[in-house]
């Protein structure tokens, strides 16, 4: 079936690196791509979005690169700090049957750990 | 703080009791969603209500009944639950046009003894 996944379970950093966390996603026809963040007793924080009409897009300390020829996801965060630790999750959105608002598939997640 | 809250924040039932989670929202957004969310796995779709009709239902068990009362709330009705249906059960919204994310609770920690 369609799913989505990350290359790397686990990520470990230094505060000031930059950090780069990948995702794979297989449907071809996912339109929406988002990046969550969720620290230990949270619910995934929204942290960036991209359509699936551009390959690039950047906020505060983070950018998001969509490469669909290869259907690969990434989140480049700069100058990670130690508050950044937590478990990352691409997540990908595909039309369902009967509904124009689709649904959210998350793909495994990332643990990202910035020592100080 | 989330502008989704979930109450309670932690639950302890028997395999016989009927409990509820409750979810509010009030920025007006017309999709709801349940997802469960096991230890170290992702978020995993229960249910989506869009303009307060349920509009996917992914095979959950009916042991698991969601409700919504009206656009700023959703409810998810337990009744004689298993062990491995512990988790964490997060509720989220969106505005329900176009791409826009989800914007999640902080869930209601569940175990089920």
């Amino acid at each position: 079936g369609e799913s989505v996944g990350l290359h790397l379970p686990t990520l470990s950093v230094q505060e000031g690196d930059n950090s780069i966390i990948n995702c794979a996603y297989s449907n071809s026809a996912s339109d929406y791509f988002i990046w969550y963040k969720q620290e230990s007793g949270k619910g995934p924080q929204f942290i960036i979005d991209i359509r699936s009409n551009m390959d690039k897009r950047q906020g505060q300390r983070v950018t998001v690169l969509l490469n669909k020829t290869v259907k690969h996801l990434s989140l480049q965060i700069a100058a990670t700090q130690p508050g950044d630790s937590a478990v990352y999750f691409c997540a990908e959105r595909s039309l369902a049957g009967g509904t124009s608002y689709g649904k959210l598939t998350f793909g495994q997640g990332t643990i990202l750990t910035v020592h100080p | 703080d989330t502008e989704v809250t979930q109450t309670p924040k932690h639950l302890v039932m028997g395999m016989t009791n009927k409990k509820s989670l409750k979810c509010e929202q009030h920025m007006g957004h017309r999709a709801m969603y349940w997802y469960k969310q096991k230890a170290k796995k992702p978020p995993e779709l229960m249910f989506v209500y869009s303009y307060e009709k349920l509009s996917i239902n992914e095979s959950v068990p009916s042991r698991f009944s969601p409700e919504c009362p009206n656009s700023s709330l959703l409810n998810l009705h337990l009744h004689a639950l298993q062990p491995e249906d512990s988790a964490l059960y997060l509720c989220a919204s969106r505005p329900g046009t176009g791409g826009s994310p989800l914007h999640f609770g902080n869930g209601t920690r569940l175990t089920v003894t």
